[in-house]
């Protein structure tokens, strides 16, 4: 059964850094890209990042409303992925998700989320 | 880039049929055949249940189908049921290697 387990999430304030984690299991995770989705109280989805596995592993893509402050990572020798949250800011609040797929245009399954709170 | 356009609601009577769609430009939904939805309920986590456009998951009810003509994606739910009250939402890869979501449409089972 894949699984995909969030952690990190916070309370922070703006200007500060936070790192997310995403513990996966069930799968041969260095096939799927991961991606991170976030999504702010009582709004939509908003694509953060991706980074892919397979043959272009490694590669990565961010929005631009998180590029230059936000890194995303990953171990598969640990089956994680990460995001680095740096200079964060109040609209960087909301739940982020963990998510795999064969390819980053499908999110194939997701983690339940984690809490970021950007707040003074 | 810009979000890709839903109505922001839609509803219908069990046992109809109702379609949710996803415009967009040129440089996303009309380039690829790389669209996706996504079913939420509340407080929960989405859940894939269409990919590149047409193709259903396994477990997915075949009451899904999916479908695009030019820079516009469609969702269709036959058979409505009341488990299918939830938001859904579209999304695309782009031109410039990166993912776009629509807004989302909630979805009424009268």
């Amino acid at each position: 059964e894949v699984q995909l387990v969030e952690s990190g999430g916070d309370l922070v304030q703006p200007g500060r850094s936070l790192r997310l984690f995403c513990t996966t299991s069930g799968f041969t995770f260095g096939d799927y890209a991961m991606t991170w989705v976030r999504q702010a109280p009582g709004k939509g989805l908003e694509w953060v990042a991706f980074i892919r596995g397979g043959t272009n592993a490694g590669t990565t893509e961010y929005a631009a409303s998180v590029r230059g402050r936000f890194t995303i990572s990953r171990d598969d020798s640990k089956s994680i992925a990460y995001l680095q949250m740096n200079s964060l800011r109040i609209e960087d609040t909301g739940i982020y998700y963990c998510t795999c797929g064969h390819s980053p245009s499908k999110s194939e399954s997701w983690g339940q989320g984690t809490l970021v709170t950007v707040s003074s | 880039q810009s979000a890709l356009t839903q109505p922001a609601s839609v509803s219908g009577s069990p046992g109809q049929s109702i379609t949710i769609s996803c415009a967009g430009t040129t440089s996303d939904v009309g380039l690829y055949n790389y669209v996706s939805w996504y079913q939420q309920h509340p407080g929960k986590a989405p859940k894939l249940m269409i990919h590149d456009v047409t193709n259903r998951p396994s477990g997915v009810s075949n009451r899904f189908s999916g479908s695009k003509s030019g820079n516009t994606a469609s969702l269709t739910i036959s058979g409505l049921q009341a488990e299918d009250e939830a938001t859904y939402y579209c999304s695309s890869y782009t031109r410039s290697s990166t993912l776009v979501f629509g807004g989302g449409t909630n979805l009424t089972v009268l």
